[in-house]
């Protein structure tokens, strides 16, 4: 399968613990995005990379949040000391350049997050 | 003010009919414009990108008003295989980040 590949697909903590994702992109596309999802809401967006470089990171996103790409290839995403609000659908999106244009990005099936 | 507004939806229609959504935006400086799908406990996945001229692909057609700073979807002949939840995502930013609405949910019933 050579989608976008998110684990876990899903993480039970309890408040205050840290948890970490991991997002593995296509393999030619340079561009990744995290976005987190709740119920009855559109993806939000969290950060970006342009292959190593974290190019972009939401105002909104506090400093519990913290977002790798080493070497330019697969993504972890760290949530330290987890509050309940927290709980979402934390989706890993991929592309290459040309999406600047066509829209296209190849989301991987998300990482549910439930904090106790 | 969000960045993307929607329709807040639900829209229930019969199989066949035509239903349309709307999306406006607030930062006139966007660059690009498309419209996501996404099932229910599924990841979005693009439908089709909007031009300024508007474009159409098969049932679906989609619109443009840079003035209004308005977008819109229609589905023309509705099946049951539509319903789901409709994002309308504009490019923004100097065209660096993709900005999602919150959705329209379309249920087409038999």
């Amino acid at each position: 399968d050579t989608g976008v590949s998110q684990n876990p697909r899903h993480k039970i903590t309890k408040r205050g613990q840290n948890v970490t994702f991991r997002c593995d992109p296509i393999s030619e596309h340079n561009r990744l995005y995290w976005y987190r999802q709740t119920l009855g809401q559109g993806p939000e967006f969290l950060t970006y990379f342009q292959n190593e470089a974290q190019l972009e990171k939401s105002r909104l996103l506090s400093d519990r949040f913290s977002a790798e790409r080493p070497k330019g290839s697969f993504s972890t995403l760290e949530i330290q000391r987890t509050e309940q609000g927290d709980s979402a659908m934390y989706l890993c999106a991929s592309s290459p350049s040309e999406t600047l244009n066509t829209g296209e990005l190849f989301f991987g099936e998300g990482s549910r997050l439930t904090v106790l | 003010r969000k960045e993307v507004e929607q329709d807040p939806g639900p829209f229930n229609v019969p199989e066949g009919a035509t239903v349309a959504f709307n999306c406006t935006y607030s930062n006139s400086a966007s660059q690009s414009f498309f419209w996501y799908r996404q099932d229910c406990r599924k990841e979005p996945k693009l439908l089709m990108s909007v031009y300024s001229s508007g474009n159409e692909d098969g049932r679906f057609t989609a619109q443009l008003n840079r003035a209004s700073q308005y977008i819109s979807l229609l589905i023309r002949d509705s099946k049951l295989s539509d319903s789901a939840t409709y994002l309308c995502v504009v490019n923004d930013n100097y065209g660096q980040n993709f900005v999602f609405g919150p959705g329209t949910r379309l249920s087409v019933l038999p």
